[in-house]
């Protein structure tokens, strides 16, 4: 079955970085786009980054465009997200999530929470 | 990037119908048909319910259904249960390749 289990979450300072981690299982994650989904504590979802399945495309929101970076190594089933200058509107449970074969979300993981402060 | 519009809640009785909206522009919602809907329970991650506008993943009840008219897709949920009550998101794919999530709307089942 499908796993996805993301690490690297903690308590920032404004200002410093992080790297987030998502270990991916259950599927063939070489042929796979992979996203990075935040929810800030009592809000909605907000759509991070995408990175297509070889790395060769990436898309980010505007929000964290030019902070935040999307990668992935294949050879670990690893997905990262590297995030700079954080800021305090940055708090939020982060979700590791996969495509299906149509641009579409079908399985996210059970998130990391990061808080900048 | 604005996020597309959903209502902020709906309600209805147990075994009554529902409808929630999800409007966008004509650059997500009215552009593709990668509309998709997901359900969230209270400290748990989203869950697909469906995709392509229309489709449910296996094991997901036939209760729910999706649909689209132009820039505005629509999640109807029938014979309402105790346990549908959640947070409904809708998301589409962009014209630049992104995706968009709705404002999210959170269902009370009386």
């Amino acid at each position: 079955q499908v796993q996805l289990v993301e690490s690297g979450g903690g308590v920032v300072q404004p200002g410093r970085s992080l790297r987030l981690s998502c270990a991916a299982s259950g599927f063939t994650f070489s042929r796979t786009g992979m996203h990075w989904v935040r929810q800030a504590p009592g809000k909605g979802l907000e759509w991070v980054a995408v990175i297509s399945y070889d790395g060769s495309d990436k898309y980010y929101a505007d929000s964290v465009k030019g902070r935040f970076t999307i990668s992935r190594d294949n050879s670990k089933n690893t997905l990262y997200l590297q995030m700079n200058s954080l800021r305090g509107e940055d708090t939020a449970v982060y979700y590791c999530a996969k495509d299906r074969t149509s641009p579409t979300i079908d399985y996210w993981g059970q998130g990391t929470l990061v808080t900048v402060s | 990037q604005s996020a597309l519009t959903q209502p902020a809640s709906v309600s209805g009785s147990p075994g009554q119908s529902i409808t929630i909206s999800c409007t966008g522009t004509s650059s997500d919602v009215g552009a593709y048909n990668y509309v998709s809907w997901y359900q969230q329970h209270p400290g748990k991650a989203p869950k697909l319910m469906i995709y392509d506008v229309s489709n449910r993943p296996s094991g997901v009840s036939n209760r729910f259904s999706g649909s689209k008219s132009g820039n505005t897709a629509s999640l109807t949920i029938s014979g309402l249960q105790a346990e549908d009550e959640a947070d409904y998101y809708c998301t589409s794919y962009t014209s630049s390749s992104t995706r968009v999530f709705g404002t999210g709307t959170k269902v009370t089942v009386l």
